[in-house]
């Protein structure tokens, strides 16, 4: 089975920073790699897909970038509802969408 | 309007059952793949099932023989059978349509319903 590990599992930042994010896979996944964004209480966010395709309504300032095992999620200037716990997940099998840990980013 | 709710949640003895609902609406659920996710208080994601547009049935580890997931296309309707029950079972529970850029072979959830809460206990 494909494992993901991410990190930090927590930071903390200020509005206005820049943020990133890595994710690990423990096999090459190629470019099969999903970024979320979860608020306390509500459903998963769809951010990111195919490693780095932006999903339509999602700002600009989220990008992602990587391909293998090595994957990054970087949010080029934090705002306010940005604070939230941010996922990876792959899909290179299908069989087994595995998310990571999931890296909770809070107020500085 | 795209839309996923489920239901179905509930306090349940452990050994117990349960049946999870998530309606759709907007798009045709036999045409996608679909899938479970939970959440135990506190945690991560945690990716439970999914069923292929074709019927395939896939589960993580943790809950294969115990859990089954089906569709009921006329009611445009996914379920989650849960059978023996744990305390370890116990989360929020979500249901997602799973999108393909088809050519590509990448897949994402890009709709999610808002969760229904199971919670296993005596």
């Amino acid at each position: 089975d494909i494992q993901m590990t991410q990190s930090p599992s927590s930071l903390s930042a200020s509005v206005g920073d820049r943020v990133t994010i890595t994710c690990r896979a423990s096999q090459s996944i190629s470019s099969y790699l999903n970024w979320y964004q979860q608020k306390p209480g509500k459903a998963p966010k769809l951010l990111i897909y195919a490693a780095s395709s932006l999903q339509s309504g999602v700002p600009s300032r989220f990008s992602g970038s990587g391909s293998g095992t090595d994957f990054t999620l970087t949010i080029s200037s934090l705002q306010p509802e940005d604070f939230a716990t941010y996922y990876c997940q792959q899909s290179y099998s299908t069989l087994l969408f595995t998310f990571g840990p999931g890296t909770k980013v809070d107020i500085k | 309007e795209v839309q996923l709710v489920e239901s179905g949640g509930g306090l349940v003895q452990p050994g117990g059952s349960l049946r999870l609902s998530c309606a759709a609406s907007g798009f045709t659920v036999s045409s996608n793949y679909m899938s479970w996710v939970r959440q135990a208080p506190g945690k991560g994601l945690e990716w439970v099932s999914v069923i292929y547009s074709g019927g395939s049935t896939y589960y993580a580890d943790s809950v294969k023989g115990r859990f089954t997931i089906s569709r009921d296309n006329s009611k445009n309707t996914l379920y989650l059978q849960m059978n023996s029950l744990r305390a370890e079972d116990t989360a929020v529970y979500y249901c997602a349509r799973v999108t393909t850029v088809t050519t590509l072979h990448y897949y994402y959830m890009d709709v999610w319903g808002k969760g229904t809460t199971v919670t296993v206990s005596s």
